[in-house]
């Protein structure tokens, strides 16, 4: 079992206020980072697939950073939309299954 | 392309009963893994599936099973429900197994109620 940490649990910032949120994990066993997006009555979305130490993916206003060695990986909202607000998922893999955090409750405040 | 079809989408249960939950993968998917959403929990790997034999199990009792058809498509079980048992249920496809890096697509999952 792979104890996965993210911080914080939830957020409120107002429209246009820049946050990130961090995902902890085990550097042992690592294979790869996945990033997903939750928006209450909907499925999880992936955003990003990391792999590499280092790696820095971004999507419009998103982006995220890996670091395999310390066992963490940062997403980064810019300008946060009313539309961002959602449950963010880390989910390291093993090599053999993911391992989904608890997540970050992100709402934006128009 | 259609998504990740989930089926039921809601259900209520008596402890003691069974449930059998179904899931269609995408098209062209041949994994479909499962897992539960507890409140205040991550979401738990409950078994993975890839061209019809199970390729993972997570750390769930013996009274959770599954399994999976030719087209891909696959079900899971659960005998003898305990009202812990209370889940969203969250079915998710690939094109490769989990330990490869392609992305999960889920479907919007069943939601289970035991009383």
């Amino acid at each position: 079992i792979l104890n996965v940490e993210q911080s914080p649990q939830s957020l409120h910032v107002q429209e246009g206020d820049s946050t990130n949120f961090t995902c902890s994990f085990p550097s042992s066993n690592f294979y790869a980072l996945h990033w997903y997006r939750w928006e209450t009555a909907k499925s999880p979305e992936a955003l990003f697939v990391m792999t590499l130490n280092g790696d820095e993916k971004k999507k419009g206003r998103i982006s995220a950073t890996l670091n395999t060695k310390e066992g963490y990986s940062y997403l980064y909202i810019k300008g946060s939309q009313p539309e961002d607000s959602a449950t963010y998922l880390c989910a390291p893999n093993t090599g053999n299954q993911f391992y989904f955090g608890t997540g970050t409750s992100l709402t934006v405040i128009p | 392309k259609a998504g990740v079809t989930q089926t039921p989408r809601y259900l209520i249960k008596t402890r003691g009963q069974q449930v059998t939950l179904s899931c269609s993968p995408i098209s062209g998917h041949r994994s479909v893994s499962w897992y539960q959403q507890t409140p205040g929990q991550g979401l738990q790997f409950l078994f993975e599936y890839f061209s019809e034999t199970q390729r993972n199990k997570g750390n769930f009792p013996g009274r959770f099973s599954g399994r999976q058809f030719s087209n891909s498509r696959s079900e899971m079980n659960v005998s003898t429900l305990e009202l812990g048992d209370s889940a969203l249920y969250l079915c998710a496809s690939s094109e490769s197994p989990q330990a490869q890096t392609g992305e999960l697509f889920f479907g919007e999952g069943s939601r289970l109620t035991v009383l």
